[in-house]
């Protein structure tokens, strides 16, 4: 069974410095992984999917690494803003369905 | 990408009643998916939605307590029976297709059981 642990369980940082968020798991013959965003109240957004036979991917101020032989992803987050504030979670996919870490909740103090 | 829409989007509801949630996505996907999430916990699968046939439930779920439909490609209705205040949660449904296999999800709707 898939176990996903994410480090830390929750973040404060000042405006303007940059984000390290860790994702571990247990079984690496994942399809993917993927990073999500979580709003209080709402629901997931896709921030970015690795294949698995990618090493990372980027998107604008976002970057996520992965290392399958060690199990690990990490989610890079440049320059933060308050807008960022918000629990990200990763989740590993083995046939096709998602195991999810707790998450890690960010606050980016303006 | 799928855009997913959830209907209701909350609902408070008595104990030893059932709901029925309905997701709906804007194009066909292969999979659809029901997760629950637990006041301050993470995600956990409920059950895969199979298209024309029954559902297939993660450990600790049964049919029982969750039926699930699937009547096509891109519909997906979950219940919740018999409830409980244990039941109060967010349901999220999700879908995902194409190569990439990147899952998108709804809204979710949040229950609350009195």
């Amino acid at each position: 069974k898939q176990e996903v642990t994410q480090i830390p369980a929750a973040l404060s940082v000042p405006e303007g410095e940059n984000l390290v968020l860790n994702c571990s798991f247990t079984d690496s013959a994942i399809y993917n992984l993927q990073w999500f965003r979580q709003d209080p109240g709402k629901g997931l957004t896709s921030l970015l999917l690795i294949q698995s036979s990618q090493r990372e991917q980027t998107s604008g101020r976002l970057n996520a690494s992965l290392d399958k032989s060690s199990g690990r992803s990490t989610l890079y987050i440049a320059a933060s803003q308050p807008g960022d504030s918000a629990t990200y979670l990763c989740a590993a996919s083995n046939d096709y369905k998602l195991s999810f870490g707790a998450g890690t909740t960010v606050t980016v103090r303006a | 990408s799928a855009v997913i829409s959830q209907k209701p989007s909350r609902d408070i509801c008595q104990r030893g009643t059932s709901l029925t949630i309905q997701c709906q996505v804007d194009s066909q996907v292969t999979m659809m998916f029901w997760y629950r999430q637990q006041p301050g916990q993470s995600l956990t699968l409920i059950a895969t939605a199979n298209q024309g046939s029954e559902a297939t439930y993660e450990s600790g779920f049964v049919i029982d307590k969750f039926p699930i439909s699937r009547p096509n490609l891109t519909f997906s209705t979950l219940t919740v029976s018999n409830m409980s205040p244990e039941d109060s949660s967010i349901y999220l449904c999700s879908a995902t297709g194409g190569s990439s296999y990147e899952q998108y999800f709804g809204p979710g709707t949040r229950l609350t059981v009195t």
